[in-house]
């Protein structure tokens, strides 16, 4: 059963437009949602958080944004650039717990 | 500090072998993840240590998979006997809390012919 779900396996931007990766949860014990970038033979990276009391998480270009009563996050990346082409996943946990449930990812690529 | 490291990097083993993937955590680290990475599934949680002691292995697919923390700067994930649908992308990770996010290896890709 997968808690954690991205249903669009790739996304393909132009550079200086907005990407937006979505993903949605079914365990509403999650209260702690992260975004990870992966680019080919390197490992996941971590990029921007964000805790349930919030809806709102920025950081330069990166927002995530969280809907909880959709169970609903997403990643905005705006503009978007060539390098941002990677894999990124969507990973949530809950606050009793140190494990954390990621997504399959989606695979971006931002072309000139 | 040269972050979690794995070895090997790459492994390809007949069926039916021995694999054994090890992974050193960040010093200072509590928290050890081994995770596989599959095209249908994405990353997928094996099992997780606090403290070398195992918490939760309930992501360890069968019987074949162990793992053990024998100290806090070592670990190991095995598979015996190793089948072709194992062949994946393992990674190791470790954290301080997850709050501050989890730092990973660079992967083991494995090939089982």
């Amino acid at each position: 059963d997968q808690q954690v779900k991205q249903n669009s396996p790739s996304l393909s931007v132009q550079e200086g437009r907005i990407s937006i990766l979505n993903c949605d949860y079914t365990n509403s014990m999650f209260d702690y949602f992260l975004w990870y970038k992966k680019y080919p033979a390197e490992g996941p990276t971590f990029l921007i958080s964000i805790s349930s009391i919030k809806d709102k998480n920025e950081d330069g270009r990166f927002t995530v944004f969280l809907n909880k009563s959709a169970k609903h996050l997403s990643l905005h990346i705006v503009p978007s650039q060539p390098g941002d082409s990677a894999v990124y996943f969507c990973a949530a946990s809950s606050h009793n717990t140190d494990k954390l449930i990621f997504g399959t990812g989606t695979r971006l690529q931002v072309f000139p | 500090d040269a972050g979690v490291i794995q070895s090997p990097r790459h492994e390809v083993t007949e069926m039916g072998q021995e694999v054994t993937l090890r992974c050193k955590p960040i010093s200072g680290h509590n928290s050890l993840f081994w995770y596989r990475q599959t095209m249908m599934r994405g990353l997928e949680l094996l099992i997780y240590f606090n403290n070398n002691v195992p918490i939760d292995d309930s992501g360890m697919p069968e019987d074949r998979f162990s793992a053990k923390m024998p100290n806090a700067s070592f670990s190991t994930l095995k598979i015996q006997p190793s089948e072709p649908r194992d062949s994946a992308v393992y990674f190791c990770a470790s954290s301080q809390k997850t709050a501050f996010g989890y730092t990973f290896g660079s992967g083991t890709r494995l090939t089982v012919v």
